[in-house]
């Protein structure tokens, strides 16, 4: 079956870049969610996308911004890494019917040196 | 105090062995419940659904005790390949899933 894709698996960057992490749902699933997860933590709700609209908004950092395309297809953008931001980036899928259920992608490594 | 806690351990079994895991949340109004499985370095995988009846998925049982706000998951005769952390995830809402830290289980020949 298919599953949630992320791209890159994994990303190096320096101090002040960008990055973009990109996330491909399930197919025909309407909703995207994006997960911090650090080092011996559990995953930090970022953000949330239903139907290409911003749909809920958790501990993502101003220098973050997310968006969901025509395609359902999710980015989120990240402007001058910092050191703490090392992490697993998850992103999960659901549909919005019946039980909510998450599905997780493999998720992205991002190593900021 | 987190929304979800859980009993970080670890607990270090022999195989075969039965071990149970708990969960509390602090939001009465919390919708659905789930344990996920995350092995190291790897995503969150969904083990099973917890319901109000209680639900069991072969070597696995878990429990949903909405007065005490309380959700377990038993796993009775332990396989190595059990080991893993597992998280217990509350939905508050469509978009507001909080994660309890996990607990990590270390099966043992």
């Amino acid at each position: 079956a298919a599953g949630v894709i992320q791209s890159p698996r994994h990303l190096i960057k320096e101090k002040r870049e960008t990055a973009t992490l990109k996330c491909y749902p399930i197919p025909r699933h309407d909703t995207v969610y994006w997960y911090q997860q650090g080092p011996g933590q559990d995953p930090q709700f970022l953000i949330s996308f239903y139907e290409k609209m911003q749909s809920d908004k958790g501990s993502i950092p101003d220098r973050f911004s997310a968006q969901q395309f025509s395609d359902y297809h999710s980015e989120l953008n990240m402007s001058s890494l910092e050191l703490g931001d090392s992490a697993l980036y998850f992103c999960a899928s659901s549909v919005r019917t019946g039980e909510v259920t998450e599905y997780f992608g493999p998720g992205t490594r991002l190593t900021v040196t | 105090r987190k929304e979800v806690e859980q009993d970080p351990g670890p607990f270090n079994v022999p195989e075969g062995a039965t071990v149970a895991f708990n969960c509390t949340y602090s939001n009465s109004a919390s919708q659905s419940f789930f344990w996920y499985r995350q092995d190291c370095r790897k995503e969150p995988k969904l083990l099973m659904s917890v319901y109000s009846s209680g639900n069991e998925d072969g070597r696995f049982t878990a429990q949903l005790n909405r007065a005490s706000q309380y959700i377990s998951l038993l796993i009775r005769d332990s396989k190595l390949s059990d080991s893993a952390t597992y998280l217990c995830v509350v939905n508050e809402k469509y978009n507001d899933m909080r994660f309890g830290a996990g607990t990590r289980l270390t099966v043992k020949p």
